[in-house]
Parts: structure tokens; C-alpha cells; sequence
């Protein structure tokens, strides 16, 4: 079974401008949740979507949102970048939600705001 | 919301010597708590996990126990190898269905 897939890789975006981040959850997966990871943050929710709906969400500016489809694949939006968006953005999937499905993370998408 | 924090943020053992990783929680009411490694340039993944109704769980050379009357929480690792070298995270769940991480062990075996 493929695990979570996140496209692009990698991201190099100037200050002020926007970007979409896209994730795959695992084949039957229905939740799928965002993280930033900085080294000198750790891993930090941002929000997370359940059947097309946001069940819960981070504290982070608007700037940053999400959107799930049909299909359970999501995305994640971030506009007027800044500098200090530049992060690893880590998507996971889980079964179901709550303590009877632990995430599975894809490989993230390095963004680099310069 | 929960708060967990984790200890050590560092850690250097010898090949074949024991790594254990703390972590402490907030709130009591939190009955799921993953262990994840997250090697360089990948992300996260699970590689053990301990639900509130027991206080112990093994695979293999790794262990996880939980003492929910301290609210805290510890990962074992036995007769550590190099490619056990990577950055191990703690989470638990609160009820609101949120994960909430530590802040990550950096563990390095030394040959």
C-alpha cells in the first residue's frame, strides 16, 4: 500500500507571494492533519480535515489554509508569505480520528521563502 | 489544551548500550501516546505506541511504559545500533482528537 504523498518536494518562493502544497493520504485514509516542523519549534498543528470538513486547527494566522476533497487528498494554502514560513510542511493521514488511528506522515515539502 | 514536553533533547550512547527517551504530559485525560522516528530528510514515523490500560508494550529491542499517575511516559531502546541514529518524537492525544508532540530527542550511536 503507497504511503501519504507529498508534492512538491521542495519550494523556493520569494516574500509576498503564495503557495499550495498538496497531500495524498494513504488508499482509504479519511483524516488528514498539517504540520510545521522548524527546528526551533518541533512539530506544530496546523489544522486537520475529516470528510471535507476542519475538525481542528492550529494556532496560526488565516493566512495559512487547507481544503479537503472527495477523494480525501488536501492541500494547504499559504498566502503573503513571509520569511519565517520557511519550514518543513509535514501531512499525515489516519484511518479514522482520534486515539484508534495513529498518523502516518508523508516526507513533507521543504519550503524555502526568500 | 495538552503540553508535552520531552527529555533529553540530546543524546549520545555507545553501540550496544541502552537509550531511554521522557516524556512528561498535562493532561489526564489523554489515553494514546505514539513514539516516532523521524530519520534525516524523511518524515515521521510510528514505531511504537501505548494506550492508557497498559503500563508496558515491547517490539523487539524497543519498549515503551506509561505511568499515568505521573503522567509521564519513557521509550526504551535495547542493544542500540547505528541505524537507530535519528530524532524520536513523544505525542499523546487530547480529547478533542489532537496531537500534540514533544519537541524531539536527537539520539546519535556511536560505532
Amino acid at each position: 500500500k503507497a504511503g501519504v504523498t507529498q508534492t512538491p518536494r521542495y519550494l523556493i518562493k520569494t516574500r509576498g507571494q503564495q503557495v499550495t502544497l498538496s497531500c495524498s493520504p494513504i488508499s482509504g485514509h479519511r483524516s488528514v492533519s498539517w504540520y510545521q516542523q522548524t527546528p526551533g519549534q518541533g512539530l506544530q498543528f496546523l489544522f486537520e480535515y475529516f470528510s471535507e470538513t476542519q475538525r481542528n486547527k492550529g494556532n496560526f494566522p488565516g493566512r495559512f489554509s487547507g481544503r479537503q476533497f472527495s477523494n480525501s487528498r488536501s492541500e494547504m494554502n499559504v498566502s503573503t508569505l513571509e520569511l519565517g514560513d520557511s519550514a518543513l510542511y509535514l501531512c499525515a493521514s489516519s484511518l479514522v480520528r482520534g486515539n484508534n488511528s495513529p498518523l502516518h506522515f508523508g516526507n513533507g515539502t521543504r519550503l524555502t521563502v526568500t | 489544551g495538552e503540553n508535552v514536553e520531552q527529555h533529553p533533547s540530546t543524546l549520545s550512547v555507545q553501540e550496544g548500550d541502552s537509550a531511554v527517551i521522557k516524556c512528561t504530559y498535562s493532561d489526564s485525560a489523554s489515553n494514546y501516546f505514539p513514539w516516532y522516528k523521524q530519520e534525516l530528510g524523511k518524515g515521521p514515523q510510528l514505531i511504537i505506541d501505548i494506550r492508557s490500560n497498559v503500563g508496558e508494550k515491547k517490539d523487539q529491542r524497543i519498549a515503551v511504559t506509561l505511568n499515568k499517575t505521573a503522567k509521564h511516559f519513557s521509550l526504551h531502546i535495547t542493544e542500540t545500533q547505528p541505524e537507530d541514529s535519528a530524532v524520536y518524537f513523544c505525542a499523546a492525544i487530547d480529547t478533542g482528537n489532537q496531537f500534540y508532540f514533544g519537541t524531539g530527542t536527537s539520539l546519535t550511536v556511536i560505532p
